[in-house]
């Protein structure tokens, strides 16, 4: 079964905005509104940024946003910091499987 | 405070089983629904399975499933993971993750390495 669609990377200078997509189908990110946003330092475990498309856990940076748009959602982190480069991971409620992750993007804080 | 800690990875030969266990604290751990996670060294993450707060309904990726149990003892704040028949390609990092709604992962253990090698 497929992963869904990450960029490789992405990178920006501090201070700066990104947005990292992440793109499925109709029967994952398009059909629901349960996608999650992970970041994972290197040899770290991952930790939860935004979940139900919009929503950010308590003790999350409110730098950190998500949305989506048809079949494809988004994260957003504004004012981009240097504590901010990490792997970032997209995760969708998916009919069947029932989770699906994406390909994950490298964010490079340049 | 919460923690999961996994434990029970290691060094297999392909065809080989192993189980996993992932002891949780600091939360009602009935309460919960529980993942495993994996991660092949260097790559990305994959769903592997779920189970059901009262352990009645259990998930599994097509990848693992036949091959793979996913089990839980609430009376010990325990989750496991049978996998057996192990091929090279299950070699990752096996994490154990607290799902507190619908797949929204709020709480991750270190991990426990698997490698499958000859």
């Amino acid at each position: 079964q497929s992963a869904l669609t990450q960029p490789a990377s992405v990178s920006g200078s501090p201070g700066q905005s990104i947005t990292i997509s992440c793109t499925g189908t109709s029967s994952d990110v398009g059909g629901y509104n349960y996608v999650s946003w992970y970041q994972q330092h290197p040899g770290k475990a991952p930790k939860l940024m935004i979940y139900d498309v919009t929503i950010r856990p308590s003790g999350v940076s409110n730098r950190f946003s998500g949305s989506k748009s048809g079949n494809t959602a988004s994260l957003t982190i504004s004012g981009l910091q240097s504590e901010d480069e990490a792997d970032y991971y997209c995760c969708s409620f998916r009919s069947g499987t029932p989770f699906v992750f994406g390909t994950g993007s490298r964010v490079t804080v340049l | 405070e919460v923690q999961l800690v996994e434990s029970g990875g290691g060094l297999v030969q392909p065809g080989g089983s192993l189980r996993l266990s992932c002891v949780a604290s600091g939360f009602t751990f009935r309460d919960y629904w529980m993942s495993w996670v994996r991660q092949v060294p260097g790559k990305g993450l994959e769903w592997v399975a779920n189970i059901k707060r009262d352990g009645s309904q259990q998930n599994y990726v097509e990848s693992v499933r036949g091959r793979f149990t996913i089990s839980r003892d609430n009376a010990e704040n325990s989750l496991y993971l049978q996998v057996n028949s192990l091929r090279a390609g299950d070699t990752a990092m096996y994490y154990c993750a607290r799902d507190f709604s619908k797949g929204d992962l709020d709480y991750w253990g270190q991990g426990t390495l698997v490698t499958v090698s000859s």
